[in-house]
C-alpha cells in the first residue's frame, strides 16, 4: 500500500525555523508531483507548495513565498519543507500529498493533479 | 487567484437522505476539480477527481458533476459513515485553492 509519513513537526518560537520531512514508500516517488497542504486548528485546508516530478519546478502560496522552500530527494523517496521566519499564523497540521490517480481519457494516459494520497500529518506550533 | 465558494457551510441531514453540496469557482476551471472527505483528526480522503471521476474504492452513492464554474457533489443515500466535512479544490492553476468546507451533520 502506498504510504506517506511526515515528521519534523513541533513547537518553535516566532521567527524560528523547522524542516518537515515526508517519507514515501511503495510507489515510484520520482514520477509524481508532491505537495504540502496545511490546516490550522479548527480551520479549512490550505495548499502550501508543490514540487513537480519532471523538472523540479516549485510553486508556493503567497502566504509562505520567500519563507518556505519545498524540495525532494528522489534517491531517498523523501519530500521536504524548510520553514523559516515562522509566524503564529503558520501553526497548523502539515500534510504531504501525492498527486494522482492515473486515468485514461480518449485512450490517452494521464495523471490527475488532485491530491490522491495523504500522509497522517505533523503538527507545527509557533508560539513563544 | 481562483476563489472557491462552497454552499452550504453546514448541512443537517438524516440517514437515507439525498444531499447535494455546491462549489462555485470565481473563473472557469474546466473540469479540474476534486472533492475530499475529512473526518475529525484524520487526513482528507479523495472522493472525486476531474469533476466526475469516482476514485477507486469510493462507494457509488457519491457522484460529482459540473464544469466551468459550477460543480456539485451528491450523496444519493446518506450512510452513518458519511457524516464528515467535505471540501472542493481546484487544480486548474496555481495557487491551488480549496473551498471553505461543508460540514455534514446528523439531523
Amino acid at each position: 500500500e502506498v504510504q506517506l509519513v511526515e515528521s519534523g513537526g513541533g513547537l518553535v518560537q516566532p521567527g524560528g525555523s523547522l524542516r518537515l520531512s515526508c517519507a514515501a514508500s511503495r510507489f515510484t516517488f520520482s514520477t509524481f508531483a508532491m505537495s504540502w497542504v496545511r490546516q490550522a486548528p479548527g480551520k479549512g485546508l490550505e495548499w502550501v507548495s508543490t514540487v513537480s516530478d519532471n523538472d523540479g519546478s516549485t510553486y508556493y502560496a503567497d502566504s509562505v513565498k520567500g519563507r518556505f522552500t519545498i524540495s525532494r530527494d528522489n534517491s531517498k523517496s523523501t519530500l521536504y519543507l524548510q520553514m523559516n521566519s515562522l509566524r503564529a499564523e503558520d501553526t497548523a497540521v502539515y500534510y504531504c500529498a501525492k498527486e494522482g490517480p492515473h486515468y485514461y481519457d480518449s485512450s490517452i494516459y494521464y495523471t490527475s493533479r488532485s491530491f490522491h494520497i495523504w500522509g497522517q500529518g505533523t503538527l507545527v506550533t509557533v508560539s513563544s | 487567484d481562483i476563489q472557491m465558494t462552497q454552499s452550504p457551510s453546514t448541512l443537517s441531514a438524516s440517514v437515507g437522505d439525498r444531499v447535494t453540496v455546491t462549489c462555485r469557482a470565481s473563473q472557469s476551471i474546466s473540469s479540474w476539480l476534486a472533492w475530499y472527505q475529512q473526518k475529525p483528526g484524520k487526513a482528507p480522503k479523495l472522493l472525486i477527481y476531474k469533476a466526475s471521476n469516482l476514485e477507486t474504492g469510493v462507494p457509488s452513492r457519491f457522484s460529482g458533476s459540473g464544469s466551468g464554474t459550477e460543480f456539485t457533489l451528491t450523496i444519493s443515500s446518506l450512510q452513518p459513515d458519511d457524516f464528515a466535512t467535505y471540501y472542493c479544490q481546484q487544480y486548474n492553476s496555481y495557487p491551488y485553492t480549496f473551498g471553505q468546507g461543508t460540514k455534514l451533520e446528523i439531523k
